[in-house]
């Protein structure tokens, strides 16, 4: 069983600040990792990937990824009310392309 | 780029017909599409996965024989849901692949009555 853990409650922030999620995997074969914005009745947005241990950045969002530790997070830097969303955490399984997701975590930005 | 339509947007059936949902690449092709199922308040369900031209993978505990997967071409994956019922009534969402990523079609909403 390929397990995706998005294990937060809703994260209410304030406008202007960041918000930080996490996202650990079970499976230590995964080399690809996702994230996922949805909003209520849409369906999923990709926002990032992530492949190499490190950090990614892409405008506001920062992608980290901690393989040894089986870890994935995401932080929104200046967050803005447009980013209340839930997040979704996705992770290739056996190496292919099929894709494993949590159960989101659901960010409230408050303005 | 990267755009998949998904068609209809919303469906009304009754129970015990079948319906068919329709996912379009509409600027790429895609060897392979994706089908997910979503409840509410629940994250995305992987129920298959479609290869033009060849029969679909499903993923356990999905049955295939009611759930009718078709990849006729590299553009074109259709989901029928056959003699639906109340519990059926989901959010299907279909899933192209290029390359390493996956994008996704706005959605098909259900109701089985």
């Amino acid at each position: 069983q390929k397990e995706v853990e998005q294990n937060s409650g809703p994260l209410s922030v304030p406008e202007g600040a960041i918000a930080s999620l996490n996202c650990t995997y079970s499976d230590r074969g995964s080399q690809s990792f996702f994230w996922y914005r949805q909003y209520s009745g849409k369906s999923p947005e990709l926002i990032m990937f992530i492949y190499s241990n490190g950090d990614k950045e892409d405008g506001r969002f920062t992608a980290q990824l901690n393989k040894a530790s089986q870890y994935v997070s995401l932080l929104i830097r200046d967050s803005q009310p447009s980013d209340s969303a839930t997040y979704l955490c996705a992770v290739n399984m056996d190496g292919n392309n099929r894709l494993a997701f949590g159960k989101g975590n659901q960010v409230v930005v408050i303005p | 780029g990267a755009v998949v339509s998904q068609h209809p947007s919303w469906v009304i059936c009754k129970s015990g017909t079948s319906v068919k949902i329709e996912c379009r690449s509409l600027d790429f092709q895609a060897t392979t599409m994706f089908w997910y199922r979503q409840f509410p308040k629940q994250s995305l369900m992987l129920m298959a996965t479609s290869n033009e031209g060849s029969k679909a993978t499903y993923e356990q505990g999905v049955e295939k024989d009611k759930f009718l997967i078709n990849h006729a071409s590299l553009t074109l994956s259709t989901l029928t849901v056959t003699s639906a019922h109340p519990e059926d009534s989901s959010f299907y969402i279909c899933s192209a692949g290029r390359l390493d990523e996956q994008y996704f079609g706005p959605g098909t909403r259900l109701t089985v009555t």
